[in-house]
């Protein structure tokens, strides 16, 4: 079955530094998402992207956040200059459509920040 | 503020009993549900989804039902195995024009041999 993969499994980076999270959607789908969840909270949307563009966004992604789909497979989350608070669980999700679509989720990268 | 909820935390259950997780949810216009699973240090698993149009649908040993009068969701897992242990998110889609999901806090579900 396909499924969503997402590298690093684990990154460790130091305070201030810049971070690239790497997925591959489904590959036939079209809507590709990025969540977060802070240990022991609940799963909280970031992002939602369509056609090249970002869709919906919520108001955890700020100026320190992008998204980039730079070629046909690959989908990717860019934190500037990390913070404490943004250790946590991202998980990359795609769906087919953008409506009454299931998201299915990779097994998300453990970004601590130190 | 929290628009989807649980009721219990953790449930446990022996095996091969019948467990249901249930979910409020606080916003009325939301017409898409799903329920995830995840197991530790992987990602939510899809489990069975549910449009608003709908009161129940039913999958491979599990039930989601719908309540709109109450705003309130639930899944049942008949036959429950080893295998079901693990977190039950309930999400809502609470944008119709794209797929914006709010997750509930979880229930840990238990099996017990």
């Amino acid at each position: 079955e396909p499924e969503v993969t997402q590298t690093p499994s684990h990154q460790v980076t130091q305070m201030g530094q810049e971070v690239i999270l790497r997925c591959v959607p489904i590959s036939n789908h079209l809507y590709f998402y990025w969540y977060r969840q802070i240990l022991g909270q609940k799963v909280e949307f970031l992002v939602s992207f369509y056609n090249n563009e970002i869709s919906e966004k919520s108001e955890i992604f700020d100026d320190q956040f992008s998204v980039e789909r730079p070629d046909g497979s690959n989908f990717t989350l860019k934190i500037r200059s990390t913070k404490l608070e943004d250790s946590a669980m991202y998980f990359c999700a795609s769906s087919r459509t953008g409506a009454n679509s299931p998201l299915h989720f990779g097994n998300g990268t453990r970004l601590t920040v130190t | 503020g929290e628009s989807v909820g649980l009721h219990l935390p953790t449930l446990s259950v022996q095996e091969g009993d019948n467990s249901i997780i249930n979910c409020a949810y606080s916003n009325s216009a939301s017409d898409y549900f799903i329920w995830y699973k995840q197991e530790s240090g992987k990602g939510p698993q899809f489990i069975i989804d549910i449009r608003s149009n709908m009161d129940k649908r039913q999958g491979q040993r599990v039930t989601v039902l719908l309540n709109k009068t109450v705003k309130h969701l639930s899944l049942q897992i008949a036959a429950t195995q080893p295998g079901d242990s693990a977190v039950y998110f309930c999400a809502e889609n609470i944008d119709q024009g794209a797929q914006k999901l709010v997750f509930g806090q979880g229930t840990r579900l238990t099996i017990n041999p």
